[in-house]
C-alpha cells in the first residue's frame, strides 16, 4: 500500500532564510509525488510535481523538490523564506499502476515563517 | 472558467440527517475525487470517479454515496449524518497533466 510520512507538525524559519520541509513516501515502483499549499480556509493549490526526469523539480512561488529514489524522500525546499510563505504543505505519492487513481496525502507540515 | 465550485461552504445537521454536498467543474477533466481533512490526518480520499457512469471507493467510504451522472459534477451523499462526520470536505478534479484542482470546501458539523 503507498502512504506519505512529513514527520515534522510545524516547521519554524525566519524570513531570509531557507527552508525545508521533509516528506518520505513508501509505493511500489516508480512512484509519482506532488506538493500542494493550503492557505487559511482556503483549498489546496498545487506547488509541483516529480513523475520521471530531472530530480530536481522547480516548481510555483521559488519552491522546488528534489527526488531522492534511495532514501524514498521528496523534501521541499525553498533558498529564501518569505512571510507570505506560511501556510499548511501537503505532500502527495500516487502509484504507477494498482492505486493509479488513488492520490495519497500525508498529514501536513504547518509552515511559519517569522519576520 | 469558475474551476472546481462547491456548495454550501458550511453546514451544521443533527444526528441522523441526510444531506448532499454539491461539486461541479467546469474544465471537463474525468476524473474527480472527495477528500476530507481532519487536524492532523491530512485529506482522505472518500470517493472518485474516474468518468461519468464510474466510480470507486478510496481510503473511508463508509457513510458516504457517491454518482456520476455528467462529466460535470459530482455529488456527495450523507445518508445518516453521525459526528464523526464532522469535517472539511474538498472535492477535486484531475488534469491530463496529473494536476488536482480542489474546490475551496465545505465546512460541516454533525451535532
Amino acid at each position: 500500500a503507498q502512504s506519505v510520512a512529513q514527520p515534522e507538525d510545524q516547521v519554524n524559519v525566519a524570513e531570509g532564510n531557507p527552508l525545508t520541509v521533509k516528506c518520505t513516501y513508501s509505493v511500489s515502483g516508480n512512484p509519482y509525488l506532488f506538493w500542494y499549499v493550503q492557505y487559511p480556509n482556503r483549498g489546496l493549490q498545487f506547488l509541483l510535481k516529480y513523475i520521471t526526469g530531472d530530480n530536481l523539480v522547480k516548481g510555483s512561488y521559488g519552491f522546488e523538490a528534489e527526488f531522492n529514489k534511495s532514501q524514498t524522500s521528496f523534501h521541499l525546499k525553498k533558498p529564501s523564506a518569505l512571510v507570505s510563505d506560511s501556510a499548511l504543505y501537503f505532500c502527495a505519492v500516487r502509484a504507477p499502476s494498482g492505486g493509479y487513481n488513488k492520490l495519497i496525502f500525508g498529514a501536513g507540515t504547518r509552515l511559519a515563517v517569522h519576520p | 472558467n469558475a474551476g472546481v465550485t462547491q456548495t454550501p461552504k458550511f453546514q451544521v445537521l443533527k444526528t441522523g440527517q441526510s444531506m448532499t454536498l454539491q461539486c461541479a467543474q467546469d474544465m471537463n477533466h474525468e476524473y474527480m475525487s472527495w477528500y476530507r481533512q481532519d487536524p492532523g490526518m491530512g485529506l482522505r480520499l472518500i470517493h472518485y470517479s474516474v468518468g461519468a457512469g464510474i466510480t470507486d471507493q478510496g481510503e473511508v467510504p463508509n457513510g458516504y454515496n457517491v454518482s456520476r451522472s455528467t462529466t460535470e459534477d459530482f455529488p456527495l451523499r450523507l445518508l445518516s449524518a453521525a459526528p464523526s462526520q464532522t469535517s472539511v470536505y474538498f472535492c477535486a478534479s484531475k488534469s491530463t497533466t496529473d494536476t488536482q484542482y480542489f474546490g475551496p470546501g465545505t465546512r460541516l458539523t454533525v451535532l
